[in-house]
C-alpha cells in the first residue's frame, strides 16, 4: 500500500530564516505530487505541483519554492521566511495521468509558525 | 472558471443526529470529478469518495450516503447516525481535465455527545 511522509510535523521559525519541508511517498511511481498551504481556519490553497522529476509548476506568486530531486521526493523550500508563511503545510501525491484527475491523498502535514 | 461553494461554515449536531453538508459546484466542463474529504483534529485530510460527471448514482457507505444532482450542480454527503467521531472538518472538491484541484471552503461538523 501506498503511503506519504512529512516532516518536519512542528516547526516554529524566526523571520528571515530558511525553509526546507521533505515529503516522501512509498509504494508507488511516478506519481504526481503536490504541495498547499492551509491557513488557519481557511481553505486549502496549491502551490506547486508536480509530475516529475526536476519539473514543477508555480500555482501562486510568493517566496517558496520546490524541488522534485528523486521520483517520490517533493521538497518545499524558502530563503526567507515572512510572517505570512506561517500555516499548515500539505503535500499529496496522484496517480501520474497526463490530466491530473485522479484522486489526490494526503500526507500528515506540517505546522508553520513564524515569528 | 470553476468554484466550490460550501454554505455552511459550522454544523454543530448532537450524537444520533443525521446530518447533511452541502457542496454546489460550477465548471463548464462537461467531464469533472468531485470529490469529499474529511479533515480531522489531526489535520490530515482522508479521502472519503470520487464521482464523476457522468454518474450521478448516489452512494451509500456505511453511516456515509451522497447525493448528486447534476441538474443543481450539487453533490450533498449526508451522515446519518452521526458520532463524536464524525467532528470534523469535511471539504467538497472539484477536478476537471487540464485544472486543478478546487476545494471548496470547508464545513466543520461538531458532534456533541
Amino acid at each position: 500500500s501506498q503511503t506519504i511522509h512529512q516532516w518536519p510535523a512542528t516547526l516554529v521559525q524566526p523571520v528571515g530564516s530558511p525553509l526546507s519541508l521533505e515529503c516522501t511517498v512509498e509504494g508507488t511511481s511516478n506519481p504526481n505530487l503536490y504541495w498547499y498551504r492551509q491557513a488557519a481556519g481557511r481553505g486549502l490553497q496549491l502551490l506547486f505541483y508536480s509530475v516529475g522529476i526536476g519539473q514543477i509548476s508555480s500555482e501562486v506568486p510568493q517566496n517558496l519554492s520546490a524541488s522534485r530531486p528523486q521520483d517520490r521526493q517533493f521538497i518545499l523550500s524558502s530563503k526567507k521566511l515572512l510572517l505570512s508563511d506561517s500555516g499548515f503545510y500539505l503535500c499529496a501525491w496522484s496517480l501520474r495521468q497526463g490530466a491530473r484527475v485522479d484522486t489526490q491523498y494526503f500526507g500528515p502535514g506540517t505546522r508553520l509558525l513564524v515569528l | 472558471a470553476q468554484k466550490v461553494t460550501q454554505a455552511q461554515t459550522e454544523i454543530s449536531v448532537v450524537e444520533k443526529e443525521d446530518v447533511t453538508l452541502d457542496c454546489v459546484y460550477e465548471t463548464r466542463d462537461t467531464t469533472y470529478y468531485l470529490f469529499w474529504y474529511k479533515q480531522p483534529p489531526s489535520g490530515e485530510l482522508v479521502f472519503l469518495i470520487r464521482r464523476n460527471s457522468f454518474d450521478e448514482q448516489n452512494e451509500i457507505s456505511g453511516r456515509y450516503s451522497w447525493n448528486f444532482q447534476k441538474s443543481t450542480s450539487s453533490f450533498n454527503f449526508t451522515i446519518t447516525a452521526s458520532q463524536v467521531v464524525d467532528s470534523a472538518v469535511y471539504f467538497c472538491a472539484l477536478i476537471a481535465y487540464g485544472q486543478n484541484f478546487v476545494f471548496g471552503p470547508g464545513t466543520r461538523l461538531s458532534v456533541l455527545p
